[in-house]
């Protein structure tokens, strides 16, 4: 079966970083955008970043831009992201998501849950 | 950013009722490429959520075909002939035409 799994989330005081993990099986890592998604009670679902097939275009929601870097290993099949300088408003439930074109979303990891306190 | 409104936010449905949601986007969703990028999930409980169907109109594979989408421009629907107990959870549209943004949601639940 194909599969997302994120890890990586928990709590942390503001100013302070974490680095999720979405490690992914069953299909060709290489041949997709990946995306990262998050989800809080008071925003819904959020885009937060997105990058292509070899690492060379990334894509951020400004809320979290010169704050989070996405990347990835496709030698490794896993999409990371580095958030650093937390905000409270950082809290969310925060997905990977594979992106087959044009932010199709066909599959998603189970979420990794960021507490920012 | 497009703001995609769904309505009702609340729709409870009796059993083997059909059930219709209304997304509506801000701007046409209509690509420079002709085609036009919105998208149905549904999250149930704890889980992630599920894409249902795909560029306005096109079920994922294992979607029933109780579930059907339809619209053009700024105006969207999805559509379940005969709600089923499985069918209880948020609904939500997604356009990837440009920056990427979700409905608010819909809570569709069994009276």
């Amino acid at each position: 079966e194909v599969q997302l799994v994120e890890s990586g989330g928990g709590l942390v005081q503001p100013g302070g970083s974490l680095r999720l993990s979405c490690a992914v099986s069953r299909f060709t890592f290489s041949n997709y955008w990946m995306t990262w998604v998050r989800q809080t009670p008071g925003k819904g679902l959020e885009f937060v970043a997105n990058i292509d097939r070899d690492g060379s275009v990334k894509n951020y929601v400004d809320s979290v831009k010169g704050r989070f870097t996405i990347s990835r290993d496709n030698a490794r099949n896993s999409l990371f992201l580095q958030m650093n300088s937390l905000r409270a408003e950082d809290t969310a439930v925060y997905f990977c998501a594979r992106d087959p074109g044009s932010s199709a979303f066909d599959l998603w990891g189970q979420g990794t849950v960021v507490t920012v306190s | 950013d497009v703001v995609l409104t769904q309505s009702p936010l609340s729709l409870p449905v009796t059993l083997g009722q059909p059930a219709s949601i209304s997304c509506r986007s801000s701007q046409s969703l209509v690509h420079s490429n002709g085609n036009t990028y919105l998208n149905w999930f549904r999250q149930r409980p704890g889980q992630s959520p599920r894409r249902l169907i795909y560029m306005v109109s096109n079920r994922d594979s294992g979607v029933p075909d109780r579930f059907s989408g339809s619209g053009s421009g700024t105006d969207f629907t999805l559509n379940i002939t005969r709600v089923e107990a499985d069918d209880v959870g948020l609904y939500y549209c997604m356009q990837g035409t440009h920056w990427p943004t979700f409905g608010q949601g819909t809570k569709l639940e069994i009276k």
